[in-house]
């Protein structure tokens, strides 16, 4: 079956930065790209952007140009997303998904910034 | 980008009630429309995917209609293990997500 497997909670101080990785299982990775989705009390969901697993190709929201950045190890099936310049606000929890139907997430990561 | 506009942002209703949820896009959206039904502490599981097509395991009270910009989640009966927050999501274009409906028992 289809599963998308996070790693586990981060703690991290402002300015610092963190990798979030998201291990695919149950399907040919490099079919569907990934997607990455922020999700706070305040915000509610927000959708980061997505990479293509076989190019390696990204699309990013605006919002997040800067912040965020894509990449994909296809020999692993898995996808990162680096957060960079940690700030307060972008305590969170991240989920990525699998794109084109959307059907499938991650459990979550939590990132917690903090000092 | 699209907006998602949810509608009522709380619920409450008695066991045994239809309940309607409703998601407003801000143009039309052609239908990639989907539910999503969210607990506490869990990822968002899908429930209907492109406005009206039940995903695999999700009970049948469970349904969702609509077209252009308008669109309705469904329970027919609501039931104890409802409880949650249901966001919509539309994929049409640039993906974006409702702020949400939490549904809570009278």
């Amino acid at each position: 079956q289809v599963q998308l497997q996070q790693s586990g909670a981060e703690l991290a101080k402002p300015g610092s930065s963190v990798k979030i990785s998201c291990k695919a299982s149950g399907y040919t990775f490099t079919s569907y790209y990934i997607s990455w989705i922020k999700q706070t009390t305040g915000q509610g969901l927000e959708y980061i952007g997505y990479i293509n697993t076989g190019s390696g190709g990204t699309n990013y929201n605006e919002k997040f140009k800067g912040k965020a950045t894509l990449t994909v190890d296809k020999s692993s099936s898995t996808a990162f997303m680096q957060l960079s310049s940690l700030t307060p606000d972008d305590s969170a929890v991240y989920y990525c998904a699998r794109s084109r139907g959307f059907a499938y997430w991650g459990q979550g990561t939590l990132v917690t910034v903090s000092s | 980008d699209i907006q998602m506009t949810q509608s009522p942002s709380v619920l409450s209703a008695s066991v045994g009630d239809r309940v309607t949820l409703n998601c407003k896009a801000s143009q039309n959206i052609n239908k990639y429309l989907n539910w999503y039904q969210q607990k506490l502490g869990e990822a968002p599981k899908l429930l209907i995917y492109n406005t009206n097509n039940l995903q695999t395991g999700i009970p049948s009270r469970f349904s969702g209609s609509g077209s252009g910009t308008d669109y309705t989640l469904t329970i027919s009966s609501l039931q104890p293990e409802d409880v949650a927050t249901y966001f919509c999501f539309q994929h049409n274009s640039w993906p974006t997500f409702g702020s949400g409906t939490k549904l809570e028992i009278k």
